[in-house]
Order: C-alpha cells, then sequence, then structure tokens
C-alpha cells in the first residue's frame, strides 16, 4: 500500500496561533481524507481534500477553521486556525488509491494547545 | 446519515480464548465494513474488511461476519495472543458518490497472559 508521511508528528501550539499540517504519499492517489482523533475516542471525518476544487467538509466543521487545500494527487494540507484548547487532539491524513479500494492512515499529529 | 454502534466498549480474554466484536449499521445501502486496529500512539491499521455480496471473511486468526438482513458485522479473533490488545474500530461506507467511511466507537482489547 502507499506510504503516508504527516508531518510535523506532534506540536505544541500557543492558543490562537494556527498550524498547518501536511500529508504526503508517494503515489497518486484518488482519494485523501482528514479526521481528528479526540483522547480515547473514535475518528472523526472532518473534510474530504478534492483535488483542485474546495474540499468537502462534514457537519460541524467549516472551512475558516480548518482549511485545506490539495494542489495534487500526492499532497494535501489541513491548517487548525485560530486554536483554542479544545482543538487538542490527534489530526489524521488517510487516503485512498482508487474506487472502492481501501483507506489507509498516516501515523497522525498529536496537537496540544497551551 | 451512516450510524455506526459498536460493542462492547471494554473486553477482557484469557490468552489463547476467542474474542467477538459487533458493530450495528442504520444506513441499509452500506456495502463495505472495514476493521481497524490502532495499538497505542499508533496509526489506525487495516486487518480485514468485507462487503456485501459476502456473508463471511477470514484470514488466518481473524474472521468477521455480516448479517445484512440484521445490518450487523462482527470481528472474531480466535486463540488471542497478547499482541492483539489494542483498540478496534469498525466503520461502514456507503458507496453512493463518496467513499467516507463512519466509524464505531471502539472497543478496547486486553489479553490477560
Amino acid at each position: 500500500s502507499a506510504v503516508i508521511s504527516q508531518k510535523p508528528s506532534r506540536d505544541i501550539c500557543q492558543r490562537g496561533t494556527s498550524l498547518t499540517i501536511q500529508c504526503q504519499v508517494d503515489s497518486q492517489v484518488t482519494m485523501m481524507f482528514w479526521y481528528r482523533q479526540q483522547p480515547g475516542q473514535s475518528l472523526t471525518l472532518i473534510a474530504t481534500a478534492n483535488q483542485g476544487s474546495e474540499a468537502t467538509y462534514e457537519s460541524g466543521f467549516v472551512i475558516d477553521k480548518f482549511p485545506i487545500s490539495r494542489p495534487n494527487l500526492t499532497f494535501s494540507t489541513l491548517t487548525v486556525s485560530n486554536m483554542s484548547p479544545e482543538d487538542s487532539s490527534i489530526y489524521l491524513c488517510s487516503v485512498q488509491t482508487g474506487s472502492n479500494q481501501p483507506q489507509h492512515f498516516g501515523d497522525g499529529t498529536r496537537l496540544s494547545i497551551l | 446519515g451512516e450510524n455506526v454502534e459498536q460493542h462492547p466498549s471494554t473486553l477482557s480474554v484469557q490468552e489463547g480464548d476467542s474474542a467477538v466484536i459487533k458493530c450495528t449499521y442504520s444506513d441499509s445501502a452500506s456495502n463495505y465494513f472495514p476493521w481497524y486496529k490502532q495499538e497505542l500512539g499508533k496509526r489506525p491499521q487495516l486487518i480485514i474488511d468485507i462487503r456485501s455480496n459476502v456473508g463471511e471473511k477470514k484470514d488466518q486468526r481473524i474472521a468477521v461476519t455480516l448479517n445484512k438482513t440484521a445490518k450487523h458485522f462482527s470481528l472474531h479473533i480466535t486463540e488471542t495472543q497478547p499482541e492483539d490488545s489494542a483498540v478496534y474500530f469498525c466503520a461502514a461506507k456507503t458507496n453512493f458518490g463518496n467513499e467516507k467511511l463512519t466509524f464505531g466507537t471502539g472497543t478496547r482489547l486486553t489479553i490477560i497472559p
């Protein structure tokens, strides 16, 4: 399966600041997704990153708070904007190499907001 | 939208015994059901999946069964080993124009040596 690199692996940030998380895949993939996993919780889909167009956000997530880019078929970024302690979580990128293919996850970014 | 319920939330079994985790889904149009294992501090890893045209699938000590009529599917782990200790997540996907997964709440499985 594709090798997924996510950066940074962890960060500690001040409230009110923004952080951009990168997801790089070693091969072209059709679908890229961003999830949030709060401590001890399940995975919640934030949005589907669409190549060359605006991301598709799930209920409860908005573009102003979580802007997403996907300039090509191997790379995407998620920005967590104007962070507050409630944004402390693990953010995970996942990819799918084609329709009807399984999703595979990156290692995640562990984010703590002070 | 799809809703996936998972039980139990925690499960402890003696090493060598079997473990069963159950999930139910709400959308009868869902047609793909993966299971992920997440060890502490690690990424979720796909361990097995099943599509709606199949009733059961096995991979060594792991099996998944699907009952479309009842809208539930189960993960079975036989001859459990300490390295099976992890959190397991089920998920469901409705493949109509999008590929998004809806996850269950997770089961923390502990294997007692």
